[in-house]
């Protein structure tokens, strides 16, 4: 059972250029969560995405930022006109459910955008 | 300040030795996880403290929590230079099936010399 799929793993885009970043969850899993993590920083939640449907975008900034998670096929994190400050590392994760007491977010490898 | 923070943000001890590492939260949780980072790679999962829990163990890593104190400690003992990485705390504040993710700290970076 492969692990969380992330690609690409380093992508480098100029400025105002499109970022699309993908992520397959675990085999089984219908709940997708990315998070950013900017130099020097932890991890800040964006969205939480179930099949066909975003439950929780608060972390996602307002412009340029977009997530779905289609029937079919991967999880797409999408960044509109990159600027040097979305330069991070994404990682994507997934969960089996959550439930009252949660349960264990798996991990990507994340990717590194590098905005240049 | 952030939900979630690990204390301390840097550590370095001998091979062999226990290392320990504080995390502590502002907000009620459901759990409370560890995590861990070696440089350039993805988190990697240690281990999940559910709040009606106060200690746990796996392998060479024991967690406590203190819900009372809004803090959690991660132990390991005998540390290995494999277990140079940053470790990551996150709560887990969801009720109910909400959705607000998990909060993660700026981590602690640990250093096992030799």
């Amino acid at each position: 059972n492969a692990g969380v799929m992330q690609n690409p793993r380093h992508l480098v885009r100029r400025r105002g250029q499109e970022a699309r970043l993908r992520c397959s969850p675990m085999k089984g899993h219908s709940h997708v969560y990315w998070y950013r993590q900017l130099p020097e920083e932890g991890l800040k939640f964006m969205v939480y995405l179930q099949k066909e449907n975003i439950i929780d975008e608060s972390g996602m900034p307002k412009e340029r930022f977009s997530a779905e998670f289609p029937k079919e096929g991967p999880s797409i994190l999408r960044i509109q006109q990159v600027v040097r400050g979305d330069s991070a590392a994404y990682f994507c994760a997934s969960s089996l459910g959550t439930g009252v007491f949660g349960t264990e977010a798996f991990f990507g490898q994340g990717t590194r955008l590098t905005v240049v | 300040s952030q939900q979630g923070e690990e204390d301390p943000q840097a550590l370095s001890i001998q091979e062999g030795e226990n290392a320990t590492m504080n995390c502590s939260y502002k907000t009620s949780i459901n759990n409370l996880q560890w995590y861990r980072q070696n440089s350039g790679r993805g988190l990697v999962h240690l281990i999940l403290i559910r709040s009606n829990e106060r200690e746990k163990h796996s392998g060479r890593l024991r967690v406590t929590l203190d819900t009372s104190k809004k803090s959690s400690s991660l132990l390991i003992t005998a540390s290995r230079a494999a277990d140079t990485a940053s470790y990551f705390c996150a709560t887990d504040a969801r009720s109910g099936g909400g959705a607000d993710g998990l909060t993660f700290g700026k981590g602690t970076h640990l250093i096992i010399q030799p």
